[in-house]
């Protein structure tokens, strides 16, 4: 069964530093990985996605994420962090093995404290 | 513009009442999903429809009940028989694509809390 690990509860960084928010996933198949980002009392917007391809893949807000198979991971990574980029983060992962996979499976999310 | 549209936004519901949540989408997508959040849990499908007419459980089903008579709705009744329907609940929709690189696009949520 297809899983997704985010190993930090939560993430402090301070305003203009990098940010790393780290995701590992296990799938029977290729995966299709997503990231999300979750502000209070609202929806999850979509980030970034990586489906094929270049293993950096750079989505919305500057956020960019890289795949890597070996380790099976694809963490969202940002240059340089604002204090609005404050949230809750999720990966999820969508195994393809059945090729119409349709189920999402989210990871538990990071939350986010970006310190000023 | 396009998007996702969920009601009510918050919702009190005494013990033993069936409620039902509004999902309705103009993004012309096939497929909708419903979503349950907990702190802590991250996200577990309720259910989910690819095509009108034709619903599937999810994870946690048991307690729920949906509809999909029209493309472009898919309400959620959370009936009695759920014991813990206290939580954030979330309605997405994706274009039903058989590569299934469509991501997912939410809706802003509905807060149901059980007196």
């Amino acid at each position: 069964a297809q899983s997704v690990a985010q190993p930090e509860d939560q993430v402090n960084v301070a305003e203009g530093n990098p940010l790393t928010v780290k995701c590992t996933y296990s799938v029977s198949g290729n995966p299709y990985l997503f990231w999300y980002v979750q502000y209070p009392n609202r929806g999850l917007q979509f980030l970034l996605k990586y489906i094929t391809g270049d293993n950096l893949v750079k989505g919305s807000y500057g956020f960019e994420a890289e795949f890597n198979k070996s380790q099976t991971s694809f963490h969202l990574k940002k240059p340089s962090a604002l204090v609005s980029d404050s949230a809750l983060y999720f990966c999820a992962v969508r195994d393809m093995k059945d090729n119409y996979g349709q189920n999402f499976v989210f990871g538990p999310g990071t939350r986010l404290s970006v310190l000023p | 513009d396009g998007g996702i549209t969920q009601s009510p936004k918050y919702l009190f519901r005494k013990e033993g009442q069936n409620v039902t949540l509004s999902c309705e989408q103009n993004l012309n997508h096939d497929a909708m999903y419903w979503y349950r959040q907990d702190p802590g849990q991250g996200l577990r499908l309720i259910y989910y429809s690819q095509i009108v007419n034709d619903f599937q459980k999810g994870d946690i089903a048991e307690g729920y009940s949906v509809s999909r008579e029209k493309k472009e709705s898919f309400p959620l009744t959370v009936t009695s028989a759920q014991k813990n329907p206290t939580a954030f609940y979330l309605c997405a929709s994706s274009i039903a694509r058989q590569d299934g690189t469509g991501e997912l696009f939410f809706g802003e949520g509905s807060r149901l809390t059980v007196l």
